[in-house]
Formats: structure tokens, C-alpha cells, sequence
């Protein structure tokens, strides 16, 4: 079955720490990996599409990186304004398959 | 440039009743999804409209359905309501089908009383 999990759930992170969010995905004939940053009450924001392994793309504080199973989105030095839900959603047969997302709250 | 707008921005209804959801998608957009986003359970693909025809379906009874207007706009149209409709219907938009980003609109708070 295809799967897209995103780990972990939810990260409270001091202002100025940077780590790290997975999505790891059980998908064959992956055609293509998608960011997207969601706040409360809004819908997604796009922020990355990553098409092949070992692809990079980058964004103010945001990275993405893709490998054959997992992408991750690496963020540094992060900022209070960068709080909200990050989802990870990949392309398959004429649909996207969403993860559940990581809830990321960073303190001042 | 105008990104993709949904109305209501909220809906209530009754269970058993109808409900109609509307899109516009971004000017140039041929393709609208929806999805389904209820609490605790993520973003659920509904359908996919491109060049007014019906491409795919997810996993959601008959009583889903929509359709595609020849400016490309869409409604999703929900029959015989019940309460595990409450949620939050997204509608977003990219230029054509396939592996492109898709933009999203604030969605459509639906709730079922």
C-alpha cells in the first residue's frame, strides 16, 4: 500500500535550533515529492518539488533533500514566524498522497 | 496575481441536506482538485477535474461528486450529508495535470449538525 509518514508529529524547537523533519514513503514510481507549510485556518502554501534522489532545493531557513525513500526538511537557525505544519505529499498516479504532517512550534 | 478562492468560506448544515462548494482556480489553471482534510486525519484526495472532464477519484462514496465549468471553475456537491462530513474542503489548482504544484485555497469549513 502507499504510504507517506512524517516524523515526528509534532517538534517544539528553541528560537535559533535547527533540526530536522522525515518523510519517509513506501510509493513505487515516485514522480515527484512535495513541501508544503500549512498555518491555522489556512490552506497549503507550496514551498518545494523534488523529482529525483539526491535533488536539493533551498529557501530562506528551509532544505529539502530527497533519497529513494525519504525526504527531509532541514531548518536553520529557525524563527517564531517559521511555527505552522509542514506536510510532505508525493505523486502517483494522477494523484498526491499527503502525509499527516509535522506540527513545528518554535519559542522566542 | 489572484490565487485560488473558495466559497463559503464556512457552511452549516443539517445531516441529510446538501451541500455545494465552489472554486475558482488560478487564471491559466486547467486542472482543480479537492480534498478532504478532517481533524486528526490529513489531507484525503477527493477528485480531480482537468479540461472539464472527471480524471481521478479517491476513495469517497458516489454521493462526492462534482463537476467543471468551461472557465474552468468547480464545485463539489456533497448529497445526504452525515456528521463524518465535517471538515475542511480544500480546492487547489495547477496549470495542468501531472506532477506540477499545486496551489491551494483557504478551503471551506463544512459542518454537519
Amino acid at each position: 500500500e502507499d504510504q507517506v509518514t512524517q516524523s515526528p508529529e509534532a517538534l517544539r524547537l528553541q528560537e535559533g535550533e535547527s533540526s530536522s523533519l522525515n518523510c519517509s514513503y513506501t510509493v513505487s514510481g515516485l514522480r515527484g515529492l512535495f513541501w508544503y507549510r500549512q498555518d491555522p485556518g489556512k490552506g497549503p502554501e507550496f514551498l518545494f518539488t523534488l523529482y529525483s534522489a539526491g535533488e536539493e532545493k533551498e529557501k530562506e531557513r528551509l532544505k529539502a533533500t530527497l533519497t529513494k525513500k525519504e525526504s527531509f526538511l532541514h531548518i536553520t537557525a529557525p524563527k517564531p514566524e517559521d511555527s505552522a505544519t509542514y506536510l510532505c505529499a508525493v505523486f502517483k498516479d494522477d494523484k498526491i498522497i499527503f502525509g499527516k504532517g509535522t506540527r513545528l512550534h518554535i519559542l522566542p | 496575481e489572484a490565487g485560488v478562492t473558495q466559497s463559503p468560506t464556512h457552511l452549516i448544515k443539517t445531516r441529510g441536506q446538501q451541500a455545494t462548494l465552489r472554486c475558482s482556480p488560478i487564471s491559466g489553471h486547467t486542472s482543480v482538485y479537492w480534498y478532504q482534510q478532517a481533524l486528526g486525519l490529513g489531507l484525503q484526495f477527493l477528485l480531480w477535474y482537468d479540461e472539464g472532464e472527471e480524471r481521478n477519484r479517491g476513495n469517497f462514496p458516489p454521493r462526492f461528486s462534482g463537476r467543471q465549468f468551461p472557465n474552468y471553475s468547480s464545485e463539489l456537491n456533497v448529497n445526504a450529508l452525515e456528521l463524518e462530513d465535517s471538515a475542511l474542503y480544500l480546492c487547489a489548482s495547477s496549470p495542468w495535470g501531472g506532477a506540477q504544484p499545486q496551489h491551494f485555497g483557504d478551503g471551506t469549513r463544512l459542518s454537519i449538525l
